[in-house]
């Protein structure tokens, strides 16, 4: 099983503030896809195959990586992006998701 | 609109059966491979299940191998999970997702609580 690793796993950014958080791979991955999950809502695809933005969501996103690390940018924080984000991989079976990292306004 | 609606949810004896139902709509459902994926209370996501477009392969998670079964109706646009032989670890919100390019829309979620 690839294990996802999150990091950080919990951070706080004033609003304009640059994000980024990276998820390591235990075995090399071909993609990584992202999620955005606010509290007590459904989870939300953000980026698939590494860097495509899903439908929707705000160019501010982005996502860059290979091999076993991965990344995922927020260039100018928003107070609507406080969220817990998740790394998922679908190179292997099982699919496996990150353990997440929960994203606070300052 | 892609809408995913699950239902079936509940609180349930461990060993008990329960079978969650995903309703599609707004796409078309046989195009897409279909998933279930769950959260346990306060913790991370976890795919359980996907099965193909047209039903005929099913992958699922190790520890509910032989115990869950991923299933399709596409005449009715419906995703089921069966769930056999609970256990307290199965405690979880269970969410319906598409499958494609990622899960790239998802239901609303619906509580599934193993409990005597």
């Amino acid at each position: 099983e690839i294990v996802l690793t999150q990091s950080p796993t919990t951070t706080a950014a004033s609003p304009g503030e640059k994000v980024t958080i990276t998820c390591l791979a235990s075995s090399s991955v071909s993609n990584m896809y992202w999620y955005q999950q606010k509290s007590g809502a459904s989870p939300k695809l953000l980026i698939y195959s590494t860097s495509s933005l899903a439908s929707g969501v705000p160019d501010r996103f982005s996502g860059s990586g290979s091999g076993t690390s991965y990344s995922l940018t927020i260039n100018t924080m928003e107070a609507e992006d406080a969220a817990t984000y998740y790394c998922q991989q679908w190179s292997s079976n099982p699919f496996t998701f990150g353990s997440g990292t929960k994203l606070e306004i300052k | 609109e892609v809408q995913l609606v699950e239902s079936g949810g509940g609180l349930v004896q461990p060993g008990r059966s329960m079978k969650l139902s995903c309703a599609a709509s707004g796409f078309t459902f046989n195009n897409y491979d279909m998933a279930w994926v769950c959260q346990a209370p306060k913790k991370g996501l976890e795919w359980v299940a996907t099965i193909s477009y047209d039903g005929s392969s099913t992958y699922y998670r190790d520890s509910v191998k032989g115990r869950f079964t991923i299933s399709r109706d596409n005449a009715k646009s419906t995703l089921y999970l069966q769930m056999d032989s609970l256990r307290s670890e199965d405690t979880a919100t269970y969410y319906c997702a598409r499958h494609f390019w990622g899960f790239d829309y998802w239901g609303q979620g619906v509580m599934v609580t193993v409990s005597s």
